[in-house]
């Protein structure tokens, strides 16, 4: 079946650090990719997304590019702030799945803490 | 913004009690999701609605939990009777897949859920 898997938190970084949070996917079909964030208290947000290989989605200053040879979606950040501090979520959407529907296969969930 | 719409944003009740969570998805959209996240299991995804019929509830407990759409604008999560361990926040998200499995779920702030 389809899984992602992330790398384990927490993460601590000083604001302005680079950020790399590693997500690599398995998945039956051509998958979407998306990264969410959960701020403390909210539900999780939309952040980026990329939808074929090569695709780079971007926002927020965060970035992701779609390797479809290595089967990951790595999330980067030039310059972190301590805004930043939240929980990252991986997720694939497979259009391979049968029943129809955009379900999510959601990662564990990465939680990134920024100090001044 | 369209947003997605839980109530009540929190519950405290005592065991035994029937809980009925809310979700009011986004105007136009054809999926709904109910999903539980613990410090434990994380986000579970719990049963899914595209176009009102359930998909999978193959996630819910299917001896005390009851997901229903009786409306296009209306999902209920029902608990009954509740247990101290269904302490979690219930997350609602919509979506829409007529444009294609590329479109991204938006989540509710979640209904905080404690079962004393």
């Amino acid at each position: 079946g389809d899984s992602v898997t992330q790398m384990e938190g927490p993460v601590t970084l000083s604001e302005e650090a680079f950020l790399t949070i590693n997500c690599t996917y398995t998945a039956t079909g051509y998958p979407s990719l998306f990264w969410y964030v959960q701020y403390p208290g909210e539900g999780l947000q939309l952040l980026l997304k990329a939808t074929k290989a090569d695709d780079k989605g971007s926002n927020k200053g965060f970035e992701a590019t779609y390797r479809k040879e290595t089967t990951s979606f790595h999330l980067e950040k030039g310059s972190v702030q301590v805004s930043d501090s939240a929980v990252y979520f991986c997720a694939l959407s497979d259009p391979g799945l049968t029943g129809g529907g955009n379900k999510l296969t959601f990662g564990t969930g990465t939680q990134l803490k920024v100090e001044l | 913004d369209a947003r997605v719409t839980q109530t009540p944003r929190h519950k405290v009740t005592e065991m035994g009690q029937e809980v009925t969570m809310r979700c009011q998805p986004i105007l136009g959209h054809n999926t709904v999701f109910w999903y539980r996240q613990t410090m434990m299991q994380g986000l579970e995804l719990l049963a899914y609605f595209r176009n009102r019929a359930p998909l999978d509830d193959s996630g819910m407990p299917k001896d005390r939990f009851s997901a229903e759409m009786p409306d296009a604008t209306l999902a209920t999560l029902k608990i009954q009777p509740s247990e101290p361990r269904d302490s979690a926040v219930y997350f609602c998200a919509s979506g829409s897949d007529l444009q294609g499995f590329n479109q991204p779920q938006h989540f509710g702030d979640g209904t905080r859920l404690s079962i004393l």
